[in-house]
């Protein structure tokens, strides 16, 4: 159990234009998604923790406008990297998470596969 | 933002030998949970301490959890070139946020 599932895994996109990262899991509802954001040989650092039916709660120095979380649902979340640059370019990895009891006294991250970005 | 320091970045190990990676915040964490990431692949859930001194077992990995609650230590013994990958510790914080640590990168010579 416990997976979830993003996509699409790889986009490459144009200068200019917007791209959309869903992120859902599939068989367990999660109270709250979070995204993060990897560089190579890096750590992931928290952009974003997203509750179903709130507004998201963004880190420091992460643009709220321009990376728009939307969680509709309690098994969807979705990025969507606006007017995307070439700095944008990363790994961009979501997590599911859901507290204590379907997990026992756990309360692990269940990650998404992460989408590639490349802004050209 | 991230609180919790990890070391060391790298590490080389010989098929064999012992590894270590150690995660130290400034402080006193809620709990800590450790995770894997394989090359090219998402974080892996390995386990998670909570309690003050706590010591728990997987096999060849041997994860423990400071009295002081500020750190925490993942030991693999005899590693294998399946323990291949970067080992992250991870922070809950306020009960709502998880930042992880640096991350080492295991690489076990054949």
């Amino acid at each position: 159990g416990a997976v979830v599932s993003q996509h699409p895994s790889r986009v490459i996109c144009k200068s200019g234009t917007s791209v959309k990262i869903e992120c859902r899991s599939l068989d367990f509802q999660a109270t709250t998604m979070f995204w993060y954001r990897q560089f190579p040989k890096q750590s992931l650092m928290l952009m974003a923790t997203s509750n179903e039916g709130s507004k998201a709660t963004y880190e420091q120095g992460v643009e709220k406008d321009k990376f728009l979380i939307n969680h509709a649902s309690l098994t969807l979340s979705t990025l969507t990297v606006t007017s995307a640059h070439p700095e944008d370019s990363s790994f961009y990895i979501c997590s599911a998470f859901a507290r204590d009891s379907l997990f026992g006294i756990d309360s692990p991250l269940h990650f998404g596969n992460g989408t590639r970005l490349t802004v050209t | 933002g991230q609180q919790v320091m990890q070391i060391p970045q790298y590490q080389h190990v010989q098929e064999g030998e012992d590894f270590t990676t150690y995660c130290n915040s400034s402080t006193t964490l809620s709990n800590i949970q450790w995770y894997k990431q394989r090359p090219g692949g998402h974080p892996v859930f390995l386990i998670q301490l909570v309690k003050s001194g706590e010591v728990k077992k997987q096999k060849r990995l041997t994860f423990q959890f400071g009295e002081a609650k500020k750190n925490s230590s993942l030991h693999i013994t005899a590693t294998q070139t399946t323990d291949v990958g970067t080992y992250f510790c991870a922070e809950e914080y306020n009960f709502n946020k998880f930042y992880f640590g640096s991350g080492t990168k295991l690489n076990v010579k054949p």
